[in-house]
């Protein structure tokens, strides 16, 4: 069955730097896409962008070029968001999502990772 | 991108039928069929509920149905239940390999 395991939560000071892991596995990791989605605390969805499985090449929304970092390992089907220059509004649940075709619906979910930037 | 407008709240009682709205705009919701619906009870993983507007993944009960009329889509829940309570949220493609969500509705079931 289709699995998405994420690192556990973090807490961290304002500048440092995160990257939280999304292990894929019941699937071939290299034909779907690789979305991260952001919920701040009672709030709501917000999608950060997607990666490219097959290719590495990585897409971000509005508002999370530049400290936002998608990467891949395929030899372990996972993948990385880090978060770097970290700031206190970038406390939030991120979750991976696989995407379908690449990016039309996110068809399984990661549980979550809790991340906190308080100093 | 801005995120789509949906109603922060709506209502029934257990048996009812409501309809949560998800307006966007020509680049998003009315330019593309590709609009999913996602639920998520509180403390839980989002659950996708419909996808390409109006399908239903395996196992979402028929109870489910959405639809879409120019730059608004629409979910539908008839036959309410006590587990339907949850927030639910539209999303939907926005051109260029990009996509939108809307802010969320909380569905109460009196």
């Amino acid at each position: 069955q289709v699995q998405l395991v994420q690192s556990g939560s973090e807490l961290k000071k304002p500048g440092a730097s995160v990257k939280v892991s999304c292990k894929a596995s019941g699937y071939s990791f290299t034909t779907y896409a690789m979305n991260w989605v952001r919920q701040a605390p009672g709030q709501g969805l917000e999608w950060i962008g997607w990666i490219n499985t097959n290719t590495g090449s990585p897409t971000y929304a509005q508002g999370f070029t530049g400290r936002f970092v998608f990467s891949l390992d395929t030899s372990v089907s996972t993948a990385y968001l880090q978060i770097n220059s970290l700031k206190a509004e970038d406390t939030a649940v991120y979750y991976c999502a696989r995407g379908f075709s690449p990016i039309m619906y996110f068809d399984y979910w990661g549980q979550g990772t809790l991340v906190t930037v308080s100093s | 991108q801005s995120a789509l407008t949906q109603p922060r709240s709506v209502s029934g009682s257990p048996g009812q039928s409501v309809t949560i709205s998800c307006t966007g705009t020509s680049s998003d919701v009315g330019g593309y069929n590709y609009v999913s619906w996602y639920q998520q009870h509180p403390g839980k993983v989002p659950k996708l509920m419909i996808y390409d507007v109006s399908k239903r993944p395996s196992g979402v009960p028929d109870r489910f149905s959405g639809s879409k009329s120019g730059n608004t889509a629409s979910l539908t829940i008839s036959g309410l239940q006590a587990e339907d309570e949850a927030d639910y949220y539209c999303c939907s493609y926005a051109g260029t390999y990009n996509v939108v969500f809307g802010g969320g509705t909380k569905l109460t079931v009196l």
